[in-house]
């Protein structure tokens, strides 16, 4: 079946460690998202990629990387200058056909915790 | 930039009708989309309102006003499944998807 698939599920990271997120998908979409969610907060864009080996800086980028090597893949680092990483991530595509813009589809999520 | 408002939290009982609204002001706006998102999973897909007027899609509805820009949700025949956020999420040509704050709506018995 179609999807995105985001890895780990759960991860513990202890203060001053890199740890990067994984976000794959098979929908043979151009677009790929970032976003970050806190407790009771609507979600929060960190970076987008429209095309393979290009990305833009969303509303919260910093602290963040991210690359786009390929199709299917969108990985995000969530670095140590982040000073508060504690939430919730997920990751989205989308298709783009002409000026159409397609819907998101998003993976079930990563939730990261800062120990 | 963008700047979409909703309101924070509603609450309404099981079997009323319900109006979710949104305001936003974006440049090169190219549709709305509503989504639902339940406690801890990610948000899914309610509907895309491109032209001004009413999509209806079974108890779920949709208007868009592109020269107000203003948007509503409106969900009928409520039920106790139907407590969740819901995001309104205006696209542009950029494609660059923001999200409003989204509303936490309580359905009570």
């Amino acid at each position: 079946d179609g999807g995105i698939t985001q890895s780990p599920k759960y991860l513990f990271r202890k203060e001053g460690q890199n740890v990067t997120l994984s976000c794959e998908q098979n929908l043979n979409h151009d677009a790929m998202y970032w976003y970050r969610q806190d407790p009771g907060q609507g979600l929060r864009l960190i970076y987008y990629s429209q095309i393979v080996n290009d990305f833009q800086k969303g509303d919260i980028a910093e602290g963040y990387s991210v690359s786009r090597e390929k199709k299917e893949s969108f990985p995000l680092t969530v670095t140590s200058a982040q000073k508060n990483p504690t939430a919730f991530y997920l990751c989205a595509s989308s298709t783009r056909t002409g000026s159409n813009t397609g819907e998101l589809f998003f993976g079930e999520g990563s939730r990261l915790t800062v120990l | 930039g963008q700047n979409i408002d909703q309101p924070t939290e509603m609450t309404a009982t099981e079997g009323a009708i319900v109006q979710i609204n949104c305001t936003y002001q974006t440049s090169g706006f190219n549709g709305l989309f509503w989504y639902q998102q339940h406690a801890g999973e990610a948000p899914t897909f309610l509907s895309y309102n491109v032209l001004d007027g009413l999509e209806e899609k079974g108890r779920f509805s949709s208007f868009l006003s592109r020269s107000k820009g203003y948007s509503y949700l409106l969900l009928k025949e409520l039920q106790m499944k139907d407590s969740a956020s819901y995001l309104c999420a205006p696209a542009n040509y950029g494609q660059n998807f923001v999200f409003g704050p989204g509303t936490r709506l309580s359905v009570l018995p």
